[in-house]
């Protein structure tokens, strides 16, 4: 039974910095790709950051480039996503998502979420 | 990337069947078969429903089909039941090793 729990949301003032946490089990993440994408309070899906599955690769969307810093630790099997700079235009729940293979970008679990408020 | 466009809304009676539109470009849903669509319940995760165009998950109903022609995708969901009343969102490869979403549809089971 694969499982994700993210964790490190809360509230924080512009301009300051956060890490969320993705704990996985009943998986490996180095088998799969994985993922972050985040909702806006009542918007759509976007999507955040991946890393593929021998971490090798990262990408981001041009939103977060250059503030967001997406790692794991195979030893806890455990998703980071290092959130700096952050904006008002950053609130959001993060999910934390696993690639249904290496990297397709195709979503097959998905975490609980973990909200995230930028506000002063 | 543009997100994808989809319409806001859609509705359907029991049993009936709706088909959800996604609009791209040559860049993203035309260009490559990488089209996906995700179902999501409120206050929950979403859920994979269709990936690779047409191909289903495990244990997704075969009530839900996927297609594509051109730069527009669809989801069809045949025999529309009150549990299928949900927001769906499809979403593309968009080159470059990114992704890019539609903007939802919710669907409402009349």
């Amino acid at each position: 039974q694969v499982q994700l729990v993210e964790s490190g949301g809360g509230v924080v003032q512009p301009g300051r910095s956060l890490r969320l946490s993705c704990a996985a089990s009943g998986l490996t993440l180095s088998i799969h790709g994985m993922h972050w994408v985040r909702q806006a309070p009542g918007k759509g899906l976007e999507w955040v950051t991946g890393i593929d599955y021998d971490g090798n690769n990262k990408y981001y969307a041009d939103s977060v480039k250059g503030r967001f810093t997406i790692s794991r630790d195979d030893s806890k099997n455990t998703l980071y996503l290092q959130l700096n700079s952050l904006r008002a235009e950053d609130t959001a729940v993060y999910y934390c998502a696993r690639d249904l293979a290496h990297w397709s970008l195709w979503f097959d679990s998905w975490g609980q979420g973990t909200l995230v408020t930028v506000s002063s | 990337q543009s997100a994808l466009t989809q319409p806001p809304s859609a509705s359907g009676s029991p049993g009936q069947s709706v088909t959800i539109s996604c609009t791209g470009t040559s860049s993203d849903v035309g260009g490559y078969n990488f089209v996906s669509w995700y179902q999501q319940h409120p206050g929950k995760a979403p859920k994979l429903m269709i990936y690779e165009v047409s191909e289903r998950p495990s244990g997704v109903p075969d009530r839900f089909s996927g297609s594509k022609s051109g730069n527009t995708a669809s989801l069809t969901v045949s025999g529309l039941q009150a549990e299928d009343e949900a927001d769906y969102y499809c979403s593309s490869f968009a080159g470059s090793n990114h992704l890019v979403f539609g903007g939802g549809t919710k669907l409402t089971v009349l």
